[in-house]
């Protein structure tokens, strides 16, 4: 069974540019969420969608934006890049909401220069 | 506001000596904790999910334990492959997402 994909694998953006980042999660899976992931800060929550639905969102400024589609697959969008912005983006599906954990994908590392 | 600590920060063992990992949290309400691994590079990998104070899993060499407060990793005659950030997180009855803790890099030398 193929687990989640996400793409690009690595992305380099100049500041001030824009980047939107993709997501497939695992078949039947409704539940994506992604998260930032930095050596500092570790893993940060950024959102989380249920049936096309953005169920909760984390405490990021509103350049971070993400949408689901009707196949649950997910794009997550980041406007106006700063270096700060420059981390391990990692998608999650899960079959819902509540006690299930989650499947990570390998994630798509963005360098902002 | 859910919180989760993690220690040590960081662990060497040498392969076949027995270690634990702890996850401290607070959290208003324990719908689950999850215990993910983590290798350079690439996202989490679930390992366990515990639900309330007393329960235990295992798999391989790895056993995880939950109290009120805290949950610890077990780890038992660990071998090199076992190198790897674990990572601890909470969801709460509340809220809809996990928070998680910094980890704890465990290196494992032969």
């Amino acid at each position: 069974k193929a687990g989640v994909t996400q793409t690009p694998r690595y992305l380099i953006k100049t500041r001030g540019q824009q980047v939107t980042l993709s997501c497939s999660p695992i078949s039947g899976h409704r539940s994506v969420s992604w998260y930032q992931q930095t050596p500092g800060q570790g893993l940060q929550f950024l959102f989380e969608y249920f049936s096309e639905t953005q169920r909760n969102k984390g405490n990021f400024p509103g350049r971070f934006s993400g949408r689901q589609f009707s196949n649950s697959r997910s794009e997550m969008n980041v406007s106006t890049l700063e270096l700060g912005d420059s981390a391990l983006y990692l998608c999650a599906s899960s079959m819902g909401q509540g006690h299930y954990g989650y499947t990570f994908g390998s994630g798509t590392r963005l360098t902002v220069v | 506001e859910d919180q989760v600590t993690q220690s040590p920060e960081a662990l060497r063992l040498q392969e076949g000596e027995s270690s634990s990992l702890n996850c401290s949290y607070t959290v208003s309400g324990l719908r689950g904790l999850f215990w993910y691994r983590q290798d350079p590079g690439k996202g989490p990998e679930f390992l366990f999910t515990l639900y309330s104070a007393g329960e235990e899993k295992e798999k391989e060499r790895l056993k995880a334990t939950l109290t009120k407060k805290e949950s610890f990793l077990h780890i038992t005659a660990p071998k090199p492959e076992d190198s790897a950030t674990y990572l601890c997180a909470v969801r709460d009855l509340y809220g809809q997402n996990f928070v998680f803790g910094p980890g704890t890099r465990l290196s494992v030398l032969p």
